[in-house]
This record gives structure tokens, sequence and C-alpha cells, in this order.
């Protein structure tokens, strides 16, 4: 059984790019999220996908989007990057949705905006 | 509006003797609450977990306590030891919101001394 995993491990973009982080789900988790998690804070939930349709979103603008694809891997982009998502980005997969069971999470992009 | 509290930043404890951890939130709708444990540059790793029909859950070492009338939990580490030093996040979920989605704490930086 493999764990979830996320690429790169870390990035460099300049201010006004665009950026894509992936994600592989563990093995037969059909739910994915992702999180942003800022130096010194907890993560910050962004978006949830359930079998390739958006679950719930967070309290993010509309340049950060995302992707499941049928095998339930995940991707979340970013537009217009701004100095302030320089962050750690989390990708978090479980079992199914609305069961009470835990995420699993990978060990996270570090994105710098510059 | 943090719903998830963490008031103490850093905790320090001897190695063999008790770690406790504590957490408030705010929503009286979170009914799942988690631990998660994150080393530097790795994800956050699944602790432990209880459910609002429960006060207590063990897990080996680790014990999790939850105070529904007090809208309070703790972790409690029993015997520490030198490798649990990490950040500890505690983390409440409303599943029944539809989406699956973790509300996290600002963690609490715990150092063992051996």
């Amino acid at each position: 059984e493999t764990g979830v995993t996320q690429s790169p491990t870390h990035l460099i973009k300049t201010r006004g790019q665009q950026v894509t982080l992936r994600c592989s789900s563990q093995s037969g988790h059909n739910t994915v999220s992702w999180y942003q998690q800022a130096l010194g804070q907890g993560p910050q939930f962004i978006f949830q996908y359930y079998r390739e349709e958006e679950n719930g979103r967070g309290n993010f603008p509309p340049r950060f989007s995302g992707l499941q694809f049928p095998n339930y891997s995940s991707e979340l982009n970013v537009n217009a990057l701004e100095l302030d998502d320089s962050a750690l980005y989390l990708c978090a997969s479980s079992l199914e949705v609305g069961t009470y069971t835990e995420a699993f999470f990978g060990q996270g992009t570090r994105l710098t905006v510059v | 509006d943090q719903q998830v509290k963490q008031n103490s930043p850093s905790l320090s404890v001897q190695e063999g003797r008790i770690s406790i951890l504590n957490c408030d939130y705010t929503n009286s709708m979170f009914d799942y609450f988690l631990w998660y444990k994150k080393y530097p540059a790795e994800g956050p790793t699944f602790l432990i977990s209880i459910s609002s029909i429960k006060d207590k859950n063990e897990d080996g070492r680790f014990t999790v306590f939850l105070n529904k009338s007090a809208k309070h939990l703790s972790l409690h580490i029993v015997p520490s030891q030198p490798g649990d030093s990490a950040v500890y996040f505690c983390a409440a979920s409303a599943p029944g919101s539809g989406t699956y989605k973790y509300i996290f704490g600002t963690g609490t930086r715990l150092k063992v001394l051996a």
C-alpha cells in the first residue's frame, strides 16, 4: 500500500506566474483535500475533491483551482501568484467523504514566491 | 475567527514524564477531533482521534480526552520519549456538514528533554 505522494517537494516561482502541484492519493482513497500551511500557522483548508467533483471549498480566491483524475490523483493550480502564496501545500487523502475516518497527508510542497 | 485554539505555542517535558497538550474549540457543531504530529520537512502524521460520543480514547502511550461542555480536548503522552519531540496539531471536523474538512489549531511544539 503506497502512501500519499506529492511533487515537487520544493518550488520557487516569480510573482504573477502560475504553478501546478501534484498529489497521488493513498491506494483505495477516493477523497483528496488540499491545505495551505503558512509559517507558524496550522494547515488551512483550500478545497476537497470526491470522485472527481469539488466537494467544498475554503476561503481561498478563484485563482486557486483544482482537478481530480479518474485514478483519484489530484492537481492544485494557482494563477497570478502573490508573495503571500508562499507556504507549504499539503495534500491529504481519505477513504470516503463524510465518515469518521482520518486523512493521511503527503510530505507537502514548499512553494516560495519571489 | 480561530475556531480551534492551541494556546501554548511550546512545551518542554523531561523524558519519562507526562506531556499534556491542550486544545479548545468554539464551534459546537464539531463532532470529530484528531491529533496530528509533524516533524520538520514531513507532512502531518495521524496520531489519534475521538468522536463526540466518547470522552476518552487510548492508543498505547497516547490518550485523548474530550470535555464537550467545556469545548476542550487534551492529548496525554505517557511516558514521553525524545522521539515525541515535534509540533502537535489538533483538528476538528463536522462531517455532517457535507464537506469533510479539518479545522486545525496553530500547533504546540513539544520538546522532550533526555
